[in-house]
Order: structure tokens, then C-alpha cells, then sequence
């Protein structure tokens, strides 16, 4: 089974600060790996998709980047709605995997 | 507009049987495979189950492998998880979701929490 090990699990920001959170497969992925935003008492909602491509509606200041095992979520310039805690997705082979996921808050 | 609406949640005891749906509009539902997601209380997200768009694949986490039943009905447009020998570890919100081509989940319900106690 592939693993996924996300970094940093929490971290504090600013508003306008750029944030990176890190996802490492366990094994090769290729770019089968997606983002996800969560906030408190809603579900999940995706953010990237095929590690680089943008979600439909996902403003831009949200990016991704990475293949094979290696894969990173940028968030250039920090906004007020973006407190939140940040899952990736590995959906190369089943069982699927998430990471344990990135806290980010002020 | 897609839509998914889990139901079937409640407080279950131990070794008990409960069964959840995912009720979906806005799309040809026969065209998408589906999964369920589950999040105990305060913890990350873990894949639970998929269900092939027709129906021709099922797959399960080892934690409920055996135990969970995954299914689909085209016809009433929703998915099932069929939930047996529940264990307080099953404690959590159960989502489903809708997988696109490029094995991402574009779109979830709103949720369906599970409680197993006695």
C-alpha cells in the first residue's frame, strides 16, 4: 500500500504570507495526486487535481506542482478564507490514501 | 447543479448493522464511480470504498474489508454502504463523493455521522 506523508501538520500564518504544505509518496504516483481544503463542520472541497491542474472556480493564487513522489501546494498570497486545514490524495492505486492533513491558522 | 445527500446516520451499538445512502442529482450518475470517506471526531480523512461506474468493481479499506458492503442502484441514482459488525472505531462522518476520469473527487456530501456505542 502506497503511504502519504504530508508536512508540515499545522503551521501559523499571516494574511498576504505565501504557504507551502508537502505531500512524499511512499512509492512512484506518477501525478495521480490531489488537493483538498477542509474548514470546520464542512466537507472537504478540491482544490487541484492531477497534482498541477486547477479545480474549476479555485482562485489563483492556489497552485500545485510535483511528480512521481514528490508533490507541493502553494498558496502565493494568504487570504482571511483560506484558515483551514489541507488533505492531499493519492489515487494511484486502491487502497487510496490521504495525507494527515496541514492545519494552517493565524 | 450536482448534488449528493448522505442519509442513514444515527448511534448504532456495538456489532450492530446500519446501512447509509448517498442520493445524487444534477448528473448522469451512471457515468461516475463513487467512493465513501469517512473522518472520525478530530481526526484526518480516510478512504473507505469504490464502487465502479457500473458497478463491475468494488474495493475496500483492510479496516472495513469484510465487514462494509458497498452498492450502487442507477435507477434511484444512489450509492449505499452497508455497514455490519460496527466497532466504536467506525465512529465518524461518513461523505460520499464523486470521482471524475482523472480519479479526483470534484464534488461530496454534506456528511453522515456515525456513532457506535453502547
Amino acid at each position: 500500500d502506497i503511504q502519504m506523508t504530508q508536512s508540515p501538520s499545522s503551521l501559523s500564518a499571516s494574511v498576504g504570507d505565501r504557504v507551502t504544505v508537502t505531500c512524499r509518496a511512499s512509492q512512484n504516483i506518477d501525478n495521480h495526486l490531489s488537493w483538498y481544503q477542509q474548514k470546520p463542520g464542512q466537507a472537504p472541497k478540491l482544490l487541484i487535481h492531477g497534482a498541477s491542474r486547477f479545480q474549476s472556480g479555485v482562485p489563483s493564487r492556489f497552485s500545485g506542482s510535483g511528480f512521481g513522489t514528490d508533490f507541493t501546494l502553494t498558496i502565493s498570497s494568504l487570504q482571511p478564507e483560506d484558515f483551514a486545514t489541507y488533505y492531499c490524495l493519492q489515487s494511484y492505486s486502491i487502497p487510496l490514501a490521504f495525507g494527515g492533513g496541514t492545519k494552517v491558522d493565524i | 447543479q450536482v448534488q449528493l445527500v448522505e442519509s442513514g446516520g444515527g448511534v448504532v451499538q456495538p456489532g450492530r448493522s446500519l446501512r447509509l445512502s448517498c442520493a445524487a442529482s444534477g448528473f448522469i450518475f451512471s457515468d461516475y464511480g463513487m467512493h465513501w470517506v469517512r473522518q472520525a471526531p478530530g481526526k484526518g480523512l480516510e478512504w473507505v470504498a469504490v464502487i465502479w461506474y457500473d458497478g463491475s468493481n468494488k474495493y475496500y479499506a483492510d479496516s472495513v474489508k469484510g465487514r462494509f458492503s458497498i452498492s450502487r442502484d442507477d435507477s434511484e441514482n444512489t450509492v449505499y454502504l452497508q455497514m455490519s459488525s460496527l466497532r466504536a472505531e467506525d465512529t465518524a462522518v461518513y461523505y460520499c463523493a464523486r470521482v471524475t476520469a482523472l480519479r479526483s473527487f470534484d464534488y461530496w456530501g454534506q456528511g453522515s455521522l456515525v456513532t457506535v456505542s453502547s
